[in-house]
């Protein structure tokens, strides 16, 4: 079983549409989330990083809940250029572990 | 502004050639870290080094070595290159504390004919 797991996807939505990712993780004692964002042929950008108590940047929302090890990723208002692939990431033992990933495509 | 740097961008080579790919960072990290990535598939981490001195396998076997004389430096080197060798080659740094994550450069995508 891999330590991060997702939905590769491809979710496909239309614009303005509320789309939500979820992962899991099996490492417990896990203390970091992030959610990272990669385009097509591009290095992975840092999204946002994940808290217990949830945090918010414009349309992106990130939740953990770590009683059921799952992490999400909700983004309201889809624009076209929400389209790649979004990487779910834990801290595991001294480094980062990354998702296969979740493409989304935004159409008009 | 990119504080990554990775060249070359793009490598063209033809097989049994030797071939550095260079990573430096200007950010003073102790951690940095080589990815392998095929087009649509996911991260495969081959190389870290938690500082001078220090390089580590990885989690996928790969005939790559790294060295890490300087902190800001973070060679990939393939001896004799091969087609299977094909394939986007990610370097990436970070500050050596909970909560932070990794920032990536904008790779090597690396044919070898």
């Amino acid at each position: 079983r891999k330590e991060v797991e997702q939905d590769p996807g491809p979710f496909n939505v239309p614009e303005g549409a509320t789309v939500a990712f979820n992962c899991t993780y099996s490492n417990s004692a896990s203390q970091s989330f992030f959610w990272y964002r990669q385009d097509c042929r591009k290095e992975p950008k840092l999204l946002m990083s994940v808290y217990s108590s949830g945090n918010e940047d414009g349309r992106f929302t990130a939740q953990l809940n770590r009683a059921s090890q799952y992490i999400s990723l909700l983004i309201r208002d889809s624009k076209l250029s929400d389209s790649a692939t979004y990487l779910c990431v834990g801290r595991g033992f001294q480094k980062l572990v990354f998702g296969t990933g979740t493409r989304l495509l935004v159409s008009p | 502004e990119a504080d990554i740097y990775q060249t070359p961008r793009y490598l063209v080579i033809g097989t049994g050639k030797k071939i550095t790919l260079e990573c430096s960072q200007t950010m003073g990290h102790d951690k940095m870290y080589w990815y392998q990535q095929d087009p649509g598939m996911e991260l495969h981490l081959i190389h870290y080094s938690y500082g001078v001195n220090s390089t580590e396998k990885g989690d996928l076997s790969s005939e790559s070595t790294v060295s890490r004389i300087r902190t800001e430096h973070f060679p990939l080197t393939l001896e004799s290159a091969r087609p299977s060798h094909t394939s986007q080659y990610l370097c990436a740094s970070s500050e050596d504390m909970q909560g932070y994550g990794y920032t990536f450069g904008s790779g090597t995508r690396l044919t070898v004919v």
